[in-house]
């Protein structure tokens, strides 16, 4: 059964450091999407990338960079130089082909970032 | 902004009683989605439909229901409610597939408070 495990739930770090939010999916389809999406204290949800089964390949957007590794299965999230603003929670999802457009959400990290 | 509407922003009911949340979606986009976010379930999917016709269900109770209109915008009823019920309730939308690789995008929510 398809399922998304982010096992940490609260990370607290000061502003600049660099942090890793994990995230580990199980699936048996051999084509399915990845997704990282941010909700900030305001409570809307914000997409932030998205990616499929066949291209593996590392992406960096500014202080953001994500690895995706088929492997272990898993797609970490790294945010560079923290920042405030980048307090939030962050949720990873999992779509499967055979399954329409149903997203399956991780239970979220919150990330808090300290000046 | 996403593009996407959703009313009201917030819903206070009693127990028993039925509410509709009504979404619109972003220009162009044919796929609705609904989903609850609570604290002890997290963000589950309720409902996809594309075009005017249901795609996928997840784990939506009998007591609630939804559709798609012809201009595409869609409601939520959730009837008999319960305390339970109370939780934050988004709706997004996708196009052209409608697919497990769309994107989807979510509007602000409507936040669900049953006394």
């Amino acid at each position: 059964a398809q399922k998304v495990t982010q096992a940490q739930t609260e990370i607290s770090v000061v502003e600049k450091e660099d942090v890793t939010l994990d995230c580990v999916y199980e699936t048996r389809d051999t084509t399915y999407y990845l997704f990282w999406y941010k909700q900030p204290p305001s409570g809307e949800l914000v997409f932030l990338i998205r990616r499929n089964s066949f291209d593996e390949q590392n992406e960096i957007s500014g202080r953001y960079s994500w690895n995706f590794q088929k492997s272990t299965s898993s797609f970490n999230f790294t945010i560079t130089a923290s920042q405030v603003v980048d307090s939030a929670v962050y949720f990873c999802a999992l779509s499967e082909d055979n399954q329409g457009g149903k997203l399956i959400f991780g239970q979220g990290t919150e990330l808090s970032v300290k000046p | 902004d996403s593009g996407v509407t959703q009313t009201p922003k917030h819903l206070i009911t009693a127990t028993g009683q039925r509410v509709t949340l009504r979404c619109s979606p972003r220009s162009g986009d044919l796929s609705v989605y609904w989903y609850q976010q609570s604290l002890d379930q997290g963000l589950q999917f309720l409902i996809q439909y594309y075009n005017g016709e249901e795609r996928a269900k997840g784990n939506i109770l009998e007591r609630f229901s939804a559709q798609q209109f012809p201009d595409l915008h869609s409601e939520l009823n959730l009837s008999s409610l319960e305390l339970g019920d109370s939780a934050l309730y988004f709706c997004a939308s996708s196009g052209p597939q409608g697919g497990a690789g769309d994107t989807q995008y979510f509007g602000p929510g409507t936040r669900l408070t049953v006394l």
